[in-house]
């Protein structure tokens, strides 16, 4: 079975770019969240949808960051405009039946803002 | 305060030691409790999950929970220079925050031949 599919693997833009990142989750799956990890701050979850409606995005640190899901095998995590401290690791990650079933994580997107 | 905390790292055995991770959490509801191991520039990747009170065993790994002191540990035996990562303890949260997963720092573990 595929796996939790996230693209670009890297991306590196200037700032003042927008930003877009993208997630298919596990099919079946109907959660899925949006993480971020840097050395300083860890594992940081951003925002996370069940049943393609958002629940908590409470994580998400400022308004230049959105996400949607606009259907249940597609979501997109934007930033726009970028800035450098947004460099970081962004995660995606989907489960069924939230958290009493683990969450199975993408390769990630590792974004370098300049 | 932290609501998921790992033992303070890193941590180092010789090879064929047993490795002890552990793990504390805060939120008195939660129900699933999880270890994740995370290679060096890779994605976390399940290990371990459990549910109830006592030990679980998956080959040379032992998941503990105490869910009256709210303490999870991870045991390695055997421990293997292929086990050096970091492991992550994550807590699933209960009641309105149903769905979440609370992550600790993480724990890098280091197994040296």
């Amino acid at each position: 079975d595929a796996g939790v599919i996230q693209s670009p693997r890297h991306e590196v833009t200037e700032m003042g770019q927008e930003v877009t990142l993208r997630c298919k989750p596990i099919s079946g799956h109907d959660y899925l969240f949006w993480y971020r990890q840097t050395m300083m701050r860890g594992l940081e979850l951003l925002i996370y949808f069940n049943n393609n409606v958002p629940i908590d995005d409470s994580g998400m640190p400022e308004d230049r960051f959105s996400a949607k899901m606009p259907n249940a095998s597609f979501s997109t995590l934007k930033i726009q405009p970028s800035e450098p401290r947004d460099s970081a690791v962004y995660f995606c990650a989907s489960s069924k039946r939230g958290g009493y079933q683990p969450q199975h994580f993408g390769d990630g997107t590792r974004l370098s803002i300049l | 305060q932290k609501e998921v905390e790992q033992n303070s790292g890193p941590l180092s055995v010789p090879e064929g030691a047993i490795a002890s991770l552990n793990c504390t959490y805060s939120d008195r509801v939660s129900q699933s409790f999880f270890w994740y191991r995370q290679y060096s520039g890779k994605s976390p990747e399940l290990i371990m999950s459990i549910y109830s009170n006592g030990d679980k065993e998956d080959g040379r790994f032992t998941a503990q929970l105490n869910k009256a002191s709210q303490y999870v540990s991870l045991l390695i035996r055997d421990s293997q220079p292929s086990d050096s990562a970091t492991y992550l303890c994550a807590v699933g949260a209960g009641g309105t925050s149903y769905g979440k997963l609370t992550f600790g720092q993480g724990t890098i573990l280091t197994v040296h031949p």
